[in-house]
């Protein structure tokens, strides 16, 4: 089974402080993704990266910047907190072979920035 | 951008019941995926589509992938009380990243 892990299910953090959320895929995908889900809005993609050291900015990645050193680890930064960054931040690991092409979902971090 | 449609929004259930829903875009897709999400937890993948006209069952779930590649549907049969939750359609086109629809949520009826 495809496992994907989030270093926190909840974080409570000040308004200013860095934060990391951590990912950790063990299938050897090559792609990974961050999103975020809030009420009435859906998910929304931040950063996601197709290959160690690569990232790609997504539909809302102001205020976030994603770090890739490792092919099974996928770290989101907020550089600076804010208030309006309090939501559930879920990473995700994708598999293409061919035109199987399916995306796995981690637990989810659910982050309150105060 | 790409946007997907899912209906109905939410619906009650009642167990044994079979349910129905269904997903609908503007634009057509390669892919189709159909996810589950319990509250405070993260989607799981319950089935996956890549044919037009392709229909895949994941136990007492049956999704199809419509033949114009504009729409998706799902159907639960013989509901139970753990069906309830959100479920998310994404479609993907290659090279693209995927688009989720909104979601409908079902819940038991008191």
């Amino acid at each position: 089974d495809v496992k994907v892990t989030q270093s926190s299910r909840y974080l409570v953090k000040r308004t200013g402080e860095k934060v990391f959320l951590e990912c950790v895929q063990d299938m050897d995908h090559e792609n990974m993704f961050w999103y975020r889900q809030d009420p009435g809005l859906g998910l929304r993609l931040i950063y996601f990266s197709y290959d160690v050291k690569m990232k790609e900015k997504g539909d809302i990645p102001e205020g976030y910047s994603v770090s890739r050193e490792k092919k099974e680890r996928f770290s989101l930064i907020l550089e600076s907190a804010s208030t309006n960054q309090t939501s559930m931040y879920l990473c995700a690991s994708s598999l293409l072979a061919g035109v199987v092409y399916e995306q796995y979902f981690g637990p989810g971090t659910r982050l309150t920035v105060t | 951008g790409q946007q997907l449609n899912q209906s109905p929004q939410s619906m009650f259930i009642q167990e044994g019941e079979d349910v129905s829903m269904n997903c609908t875009s503007s634009s057509i897709f390669n892919t189709w995926l159909w996810y589950k999400q319990d509250p405070g937890e993260g989607p799981v993948l319950l089935i996956a589509l890549y044919k037009a006209g392709e229909l895949t069952s994941n136990g007492r779930l049956t999704a199809q992938f419509g033949i114009t590649r504009k729409d998706s549907f799902l159907n639960i049969s013989a509901s139970i009380p753990s069906d309830v939750g959100i479920y998310f359609c994404a479609g993907l086109n290659y090279g693209q990243n995927f688009v989720f629809g909104p979601g409908t949520r079902l819940s038991a009826l008191p």
